[in-house]
């Protein structure tokens, strides 16, 4: 079975501009998590998808959001960036059931200069 | 609100010796789910072990082995006969019966396995 794919693995950007990160979830998995990782403030959560909707929304600010298609599939996207948002994104799948382990992709490097 | 502490910030050992990481949670929710995963270089999360707040029976994995306390909120880590491979970033994590997909991450140990 094939893992959590995320695309690209590494993007440099400039502060202003946009982002737009993809995450394909292991075959059967609707449940797609989204955390950003940073050497001063470690793995945060970011916000999960299930069957399109956002059920769990962590604190961020509104420049990033994201989707989900209707294969799962997910996207998010950062808009106006910041020298701040510089970090690791990882991308996380889980089968339904309560508690189930998330399985992460090998992440997205951003840099933003 | 959760927390995880993961004391230890960085543990440096000889291959073949035993070590143990640290893993302190908070949370007033009855029902909750507790994890660790390890980070190697290439940055992916693998998957250790889950554990929830009914069970608290010790698991061991061959070199691995987990002591869950819920007297004392502790979830602790051994790795018995460290080996050079076992070196990577370990993250302690928690979630609640409520939003079973949002996982509450500890800081991470870095854990070094000298030859």
């Amino acid at each position: 079975k094939a893992g959590v794919t995320q695309t690209p693995r590494y993007l440099i950007k400039t502060r202003g501009q946009q982002v737009t990160l993809s995450c394909s979830p292991i075959s059967g998995h609707r449940s797609v998590s989204w955390y950003q990782q940073t050497p001063g403030q470690g793995l945060q959560f970011l916000f999960e998808y299930f069957s399109e909707t956002q059920r769990n929304k962590g604190n961020f600010p509104g420049r990033f959001s994201g989707r989900q298609f209707s294969n799962s599939r997910s996207e998010m996207n950062v808009s106006t960036l910041e020298l701040g948002d510089s970090a690791l994104y990882l991308c996380a799948s889980s089968p339904l059931g309560r508690g189930t382990e998330a399985f992460f992709g090998q992440g997205t490097r951003l840099t933003v200069v | 609100a959760q927390k995880v502490t993961q004391a230890q910030t960085e543990i440096s050992v000889v291959e073949k010796e035993d070590v143990t990481l640290d893993c302190v949670y908070e949370t007033r929710d009855t029902t909750y789910y507790l994890f660790w995963y390890k980070q190697p270089p290439s940055g992916e999360l693998v998957f250790l072990i889950r554990r929830n707040s009914f069970d608290e029976q010790n698991e061991i994995s061959g070199r691995y082995s987990w002591n869950f306390q819920k007297s004392t909120s502790s979830f602790n880590f051994t790795i018995t006969a460290s080996q050079v491979v076992d070196s990577a970033v370990y993250f302690c994590a928690l979630s609640v019966g409520g939003s079973n997909y949002k996982l509450t991450f500890g800081k991470g140990t870095l854990l070094t396995v000298n030859p």
